[in-house]
């Protein structure tokens, strides 16, 4: 079956400080790859993928993600975490539905807060 | 660009009575539309996915009868809760893909649904 696993509900991060928000996943075949965000009030944005091609992906808002295949995991990491990063964060992985047309399954979120 | 609008916001309903919830593309032709139902605190949980000009696919465990969807334009697709309970209370979200890339979802804001 095909899951994704975020095994962190909240993470805390100081300004300025780096942050990583984690994500395993188990897919058959290639794995597509996506991380969005939630902020209070607004609606989910799309912030990258990982579909082929470098491991290193870079997105909107300085955040970027590592996929790394041996360890199933896509990261999404920021050099410098903002007090208006905060929000939830969800990440996502390309499955099949019932009549075989391509949805995505996602991880529960985990709610990042940055402290000033 | 990549605007998708929902309507209401929000809707207080009477236990019994049927509510409809709208989701539009604003500035883009949506092949594909995907309604979701969200949690407090918790994940996106897929409720259906609709393909313009033909039904829905409903995944496991959401009743068709009970949670219509219409999608009978490339800009519109509707939700419809019919007999609300009190149980049917929560958040929907509604999102489209289409501009070529499917996973490349593009989130509705949200309907806050309350049912007394």
């Amino acid at each position: 079956a095909q899951s994704v696993a975020q095994p962190e509900d909240q993470v805390n991060v100081a300004e300025g400080n780096p942050l990583t928000v984690k994500c395993t996943y188990s897919v058959s075949g290639n794995p597509y790859l996506f991380w969005y965000v939630q902020y209070p009030n607004r609606g989910l944005q799309f912030l990258l993928k990982y579909i082929t091609g470098d491991n290193l992906v870079k997105g909107s808002y300085g955040f970027e993600a590592e996929f790394n295949k041996s360890q199933t995991s896509f990261h999404l990491k920021k050099p410098s975490a903002l007090v208006s990063d905060s929000a939830l964060y969800f990440c996502a992985v390309r499955a099949l539905n019932a009549g075989n047309n391509r949805k995505l399954i996602w991880g529960l979120g985990t709610s990042l807060a940055v402290n000033p | 660009g990549a605007v998708v609008s929902q309507h209401p916001s929000w809707v207080i309903c009477k236990s019994g009575t049927s509510v409809k919830i709208e989701c539009r593309s604003l500035d883009f032709q949506a092949t594909t539309m995907f309604w979701y139902r969200q949690f407090p605190k918790q994940s996106l949980m897929l409720m259906a996915t609709s393909n313009e000009g033909s039904k829905a696919t409903y995944e496991q465990g959401v009743e068709k009868d009970k949670f219509l969807i219409n999608h009978a334009s490339l800009t519109l697709s509707t939700l419809t809760v019919t007999s609300a309970h009190p149980e049917d209370s929560s958040f929907y979200i509604c999102s489209a893909g289409g501009r070529g890339v499917w996973y490349e979802q593009y989130f509705g804001p949200g309907t806050r649904l309350t049912v007394t």
